[in-house]
């Protein structure tokens, strides 16, 4: 596709549920990012993957959240045993080696009840 | 923890006028990037400035940049209707990680 692509758009889930994220960066992009975004907020910072290299996961809140990259595509964000708190817009966003921008899917809005 | 924090939160002004919105960081930078975010979704690159830089343009934006004083302002001259959305900063680095912080971000709201 032409961008990055997130999916689902919209996740409605119970408190104790277990979600997965999806993520499909621009072809070819080798970094991939996950923020955390709560209404009205700014952006948290949750993962980095680069290439092969071992991945940045200094953001993740809690033991609860992971993420895996599959080299340098799909990307999923597993939150278990999901929280009230955990309720938030999660952004994806890769960027290609030649340059500092990053280009930003449209985002999951997950909806813990 | 964020890198930025964004004043004003809210900004808003009527069509033509001039927007003015600042971000200050606490660690030092390789750069420094402007994005925009309409609906509470996926943000766009705007304007990347680096360290070496004081200023930069790009249609009717203009960046500024002291790193002195940690701070960033961007300027969105003749403002229209469309521009309202949220602008964020974003900070990497100089441990060249390409590890982006972003801001609180500010809220602009352009009456028509």
């Amino acid at each position: 596709g032409a961008g990055v692509s997130q999916s689902p758009s919209n996740k409605v889930t119970e408190k104790g549920k277990d979600v997965e994220l999806r993520c499909d960066p621009i072809s070819g992009h080798t970094a991939l990012y996950w923020y955390r975004q709560r209404l009205g907020q700014g952006l948290e910072f949750l993962i980095y993957f680069q290439g092969n290299s071992a991945p940045d996961k200094s953001g993740l809140p809690s033991d609860r959240f992971s993420a895996e990259r599959t080299g340098e595509s799909v990307s999923t964000l597993t939150i278990q045993r999901t929280q009230q708190e955990d309720s938030a817009v999660y952004l994806c966003a890769s960027r290609p080696d030649s340059s500092e921008k990053l280009f930003f899917g449209s985002g999951t809005q997950l909806s813990v009840l | 923890s964020q890198q930025g924090e964004e004043d004003p939160q809210a900004l808003s002004i009527q069509e033509g006028e001039n927007a003015t919105m600042n971000c200050s960081y606490k660690t030092s930078i390789n750069n420094l990037q402007w994005y925009r975010q309409n609906s509470g979704r996926g943000l766009v690159h705007l304007i990347l400035i680096r360290s070496n830089e004081r200023e930069k343009h790009s249609g009717r934006l203009r960046v500024t940049l002291d790193t002195s004083k940690k701070s960033s302002s961007l300027l969105i001259t003749a403002s229209r209707a469309a521009d309202t959305a949220s602008y964020f900063c974003a900070t990497e680095g100089t441990s060249g990680t390409y590890k982006y912080i972003f801001g609180t971000g500010t809220r602009l709201k352009v009456l028509a």
